[in-house]
């Protein structure tokens, strides 16, 4: 079935350090991935999302791009700041024909941004 | 324009008892989702409304059910809460022509 596994956190930076957050992807056909981002005590925000392989998604300074020969959708930030501090989740929404439009998630990357 | 909302923000239970958690989607969005989100996790889904009928449902109990309203607000039952119903409970919206979920703040539910 489809699956998604991001790197392990927390990952604690120093502000204006440059972020990787790694996501790949196991899925049927050609899903649709995402970023999402949770600030604390909060829902859950669209960062990003690439919809076909090659596709680059950016949003707020991060981006992230479709690579379907690794299965991969690593996100990237060239400076981070200390309000860039949350939650990060790659989920990917398959392309199986089913019914659903079911987002399925990774376990989620604390990012902690020191001043 | 008002984003997805929930009601209540928070809730506190104890074992057996029933929940009803409810969410009301963006103005023009007509499917709605649930999913369940314990503390260090991902959010795993548990049901998908479109137009008032139910198009998936998760790996979740019997315990847990559904519906949607002819205005596109949806409701979420748990019954005989356990312990580990304890999660916040995230409802989402989706936009057809962007293929994009957008989600409410959530419910935080404790069952003691």
């Amino acid at each position: 079935g489809n699956s998604v596994t991001q790197m392990e956190g927390p990952v604690t930076l120093s502000e204006e350090a440059f972020l990787t957050i790694n996501c790949t992807y196991t899925a049927t056909g050609y899903p649709s991935l995402f970023w999402y981002v949770q600030y604390p005590g909060e829902g859950l925000q669209l960062l990003l999302k690439a919809t076909k392989a090659d596709d680059k998604g950016s949003n707020k300074g991060f981006e992230a791009t479709y690579r379907k020969e690794t299965t991969s959708f690593h996100l990237e930030k060239g400076s981070v700041q200390v309000s860039d501090s949350a939650v990060y989740f790659c989920a990917l929404r398959g392309s199986d024909g089913g019914a659903t439009n079911k987002l399925i998630f990774g376990t989620g990357t604390l990012l902690a941004v020191q001043p | 324009d008002a984003g997805v909302t929930q009601s209540p923000t928070h809730l506190i239970k104890t074992r057996g008892q029933h929940v009803t958690l409810r969410c009301s989607p963006i103005s023009g969005h007509k499917s709605v989702s649930w999913y369940q989100q314990v503390l260090g996790q991902g959010p795993q889904f548990i049901f998908q409304y479109y137009e008032k009928e139910e198009r998936g449902r998760g790996n979740f109990p019997d315990r847990f059910s559904a519906r949607q309203f002819p205005n596109y607000s949806s409701e979420l039952n748990v019954n005989a809460l356990l312990l580990g119903d304890s999660a916040l409970y995230l409802c989402a919206s989706r936009q057809t022509s962007t293929d994009t979920q957008y989600f409410g703040p959530g419910t935080r539910l404790t069952v003691l």
